[in-house]
């Protein structure tokens, strides 16, 4: 079963505006993580964020913010103010406390394109 | 900042050879790993490694093995490659801490012909 879901393949947004990444996650455990990272045309894969279960508050970095929803199971990637280089491939991921806890397991990726 | 370091950007194998993939990492991190990313798919876990000599499975390990001698260290063995293992592989690494970011390194595109 899919751990990690991410349904939006492609979005385009222009540029300035606000952006929302959906990532909706499956489990059981009631411990668990909540990762963002970008991966540019180069390659690299960029950590944004993190968000624990028990965090209490959204988890924010500069112009990004994770709207966690915990009783939905989503933890959506809001970028303010997009720019240019925001353009990239975006990849949610979870860890879970227990066996295996230091996996990451990712969801399929969204492709973000920002458009002058 | 943590280095991570995949010995190949490129590679091209033939089929049936065995192909060493090597990460180094420079920050002392307990945990490393190794995935495979393909479009649509995401990355998908192969095997990860939380100490010297340890190692679990991942979400797909068939096809492949790793070894971790020393602790900066961590290599993916295909013992025989085949045309389905052409794919980006990429190595990460991070501390033992729950809320640990993994470190990657920039990627090895593997191709088998």
């Amino acid at each position: 079963a899919q751990k990690i879901t991410q349904t939006q393949p492609g979005m385009f947004v222009q540029e300035k505006e606000a952006v929302t990444l959906d990532c909706t996650y499956d489990t059981s455990d009631q411990s668990y993580g909540l990762f963002w990272y970008k991966q540019p045309s180069s390659g690299e894969m960029i950590f944004l964020i993190y968000q624990g279960s028990y965090d209490e508050q959204n988890a924010t970095e500069g112009r990004y913010s994770l709207n966690f929803q915990k009783a939905r199971k989503s933890a959506n990637l809001v970028i303010s103010a997009s720019q240019l280089g925001d353009s990239a491939m975006y990849f949610c991921a979870m860890r879970e406390f227990g066996q295996g806890a230091q996996k990451l397991v990712f969801g399929q990726g969204t492709r973000l394109t920002i458009n002058p | 900042d943590v280095k991570v370091t995949q010995s190949s950007r490129y590679l091209v194998k033939r089929t049936g050879e065995k192909v060493f993939l090597e990460c180094v990492q420079d920050m002392d991190h307990e945990n490393m790993f190794w995935y495979r990313q393909d479009p649509g798919l995401g990355l998908r876990l192969i095997y990860f490694s939380y100490d010297v000599k340890m190692k679990e499975k991942g979400d797909i390990p068939e096809g492949y093995s790793v070894s971790r001698e020393k602790k900066e260290r961590f290599s993916l063995i295909l013992e025989s490659a085949s045309t389905n293992q052409t794919s980006m592989y990429l190595c990460a690494s991070s501390l033992a801490g729950f809320g640990s970011p993994l470190h990657f390194g920039n990627g090895t595109r593997l191709t088998v012909t």
